[in-house]
């Protein structure tokens, strides 16, 4: 079965701090690759997805994701990050109309 | 257009009562997705349908029942419910192809006593 990896359970950051989640997943064949986001008290918003073409995906609210084959790892980055990005993200993979997602990784950001 | 929604959002049930969780989707998606979100453990698919009249298991499908008799509703059962079963839960739905997005619903909050 797939599997996704993330490393980093609890990041602390202050604000202005660059970000940089790891997330590595399991399989070897085509992937197709997402972040989500949930905020305090809301339900998972997607950030940004690969599918195909360019590795380096630009997501919303200036997050962006690289996808490196080769090391089987999608990490997601932002280079400002601001109190306002404080929540859980969830990096997962489709592989057969299933869904498989990290454990998640909570940053908290300083003011 | 409300997207996702799900009933109830909070429930609390003793050990061995059965309940059903509603999920509801406008968005003419073929695909659905049930959900269990635990601590440190992230999202662990319990169930999912690719179509009305279908279901199949995904990686935590016991306690639970599903079924998909409309294309917008996606019931999650639990027949005899367990306090390993405390959970928030989490409807999805999804595209087809390229559309494989997920839409998320507010989640329902279950603790089984």
């Amino acid at each position: 079965a797939q599997s996704v990896s993330q490393h980093n359970h609890h990041v602390i950051l202050s604000e202005a701090a660059s970000l940089e989640l790891g997330c590595n997943y399991s399989y070897g064949g085509t992937v197709n690759l997402f972040w989500y986001v949930q905020y305090p008290g809301q339900h998972l918003q997607l950030l940004l997805k690969y599918f195909s073409g360019d590795p380096l995906v630009k997501g919303i609210k200036g997050f962006e994701a690289e996808f490196i084959k080769s090391k089987f790892s999608f990490n997601l980055r932002k280079p400002s990050v601001q109190w306002s990005d404080t929540a859980e993200y969830f990096c997962a993979v489709i592989n057969f109309n299933k869904f498989y997602f990290g454990s998640g990784t909570k940053l908290n950001v300083k003011p | 257009n409300a997207g996702v929604t799900q009933t109830p959002k909070f429930r609390v049930l003793k050990t061995g009562q059965s309940m059903t969780l509603l999920c509801a989707q406008d968005m003419n998606h073929e695909y659905m997705y049930w959900y269990r979100q635990d601590p440190g453990m992230g999202l662990r698919l319990i169930h999912y349908s690719v179509g009305e009249g279908t279901t199949a298991k995904g990686e935590v499908p016991d306690g639970y029942n599903v079924s998909r008799l409309k294309k917008q509703n996606f019931l999650l059962g639990l027949e005899s419910a367990a306090p390993s079963q405390t959970s928030v839960y989490f409807c999805a739905s999804s595209g087809q192809g390229e559309s494989y997005e997920q839409y998320f619903g507010p989640g329902t909050r279950l603790t089984v006593t």
